[in-house]
């Protein structure tokens, strides 16, 4: 079983649409949760940080951590076309050392 | 000034030939880090730079030789490549060194995108 597992996707939605993209870990350790955006061709974006189980909201997206389920999601509403992206989740340890673990990313596509 | 600044954004190069990618950053930040990602994939750590000396090096082949000159620069160092090195490379950097927390959150550059014929 991978650390991280992210749904393969790819997702294609109507503009408007709630999006729901989800990753499942097995790493219990992990403390800190991140969801990268990256346009084609791009170095990816850090848009949302969370520490530990909670929601946080950022606009039109929310990221929510579950450590009980070992699950995170990130929620876009109102999706654009301009949200068309491959998205990553990435977890960390906390303490010195420790690295990003990626999922392997979904692209989106929000249809005009 | 919130960015990361790579140069070049695309290089072709030979099997024999001796390259090099340039990654800058003025945001203060002491750790500075190279990925490599291949289409369609997360990016997979290289390197890691923190206070100017090298971490973390995941096992990555001598042929991709990491210079960190001053805490604003980080250098990749390319010779005697393979066409499997072919590859987004992507450099990053936090405000402090790996460890959990706010402070590791890493700001990517745009990436530069290598060929190897």
């Amino acid at each position: 079983q991978k650390e991280v597992e992210q749904d393969p996707g790819p997702l294609s939605v109507p503009e408007g649409a709630i999006v729901s993209l989800n990753c499942t870990y097995s790493n219990s350790a992990f403390q800190y949760f991140m969801w990268y955006r990256q346009y084609s061709r791009k170095g990816p974006e850090l848009l949302m940080y969370t520490y530990s189980s909670g929601n946080k909201e950022d606009g039109r997206f929310t990221a929510q951590v579950d450590k009980s389920s070992k699950y995170i999601s990130l929620f876009i509403r109102d999706s654009q076309p301009s949200d068309s992206a491959t998205y990553l989740c990435a977890m960390s340890l906390t303490g010195a050392n420790s690295k990003l673990t990626f999922g392997k990313g979904i692209t989106l596509s929000v249809r005009p | 000034d919130t960015e990361v600044t790579q140069t070049p954004k695309h290089l072709v190069m030979g099997m024999t030939n001796k390259k090099s990618l340039k990654c800058e950053q003025h945001m203060g930040h002491r750790a500075m880090y190279w990925y490599k990602q291949k289409a369609k994939k997360p990016p997979e750590l290289m390197f890691v730079y923190s206070y100017e000396k090298l971490s973390i090096n995941e096992s990555v082949p001598s042929r991709f030789s990491p210079e960190c000159p001053n805490s604003s620069l980080l250098n990749l160092h390319l010779h005697a490549l393979q066409p499997e090195d072919s590859a987004l490379y992507l450099c990053a950097s936090s405000q402090v060194g790996l460890g959990g927390g706010r402070n590791n959150e890493q700001f990517f550059g745009p990436g530069t995108r290598l060929t190897v014929l």
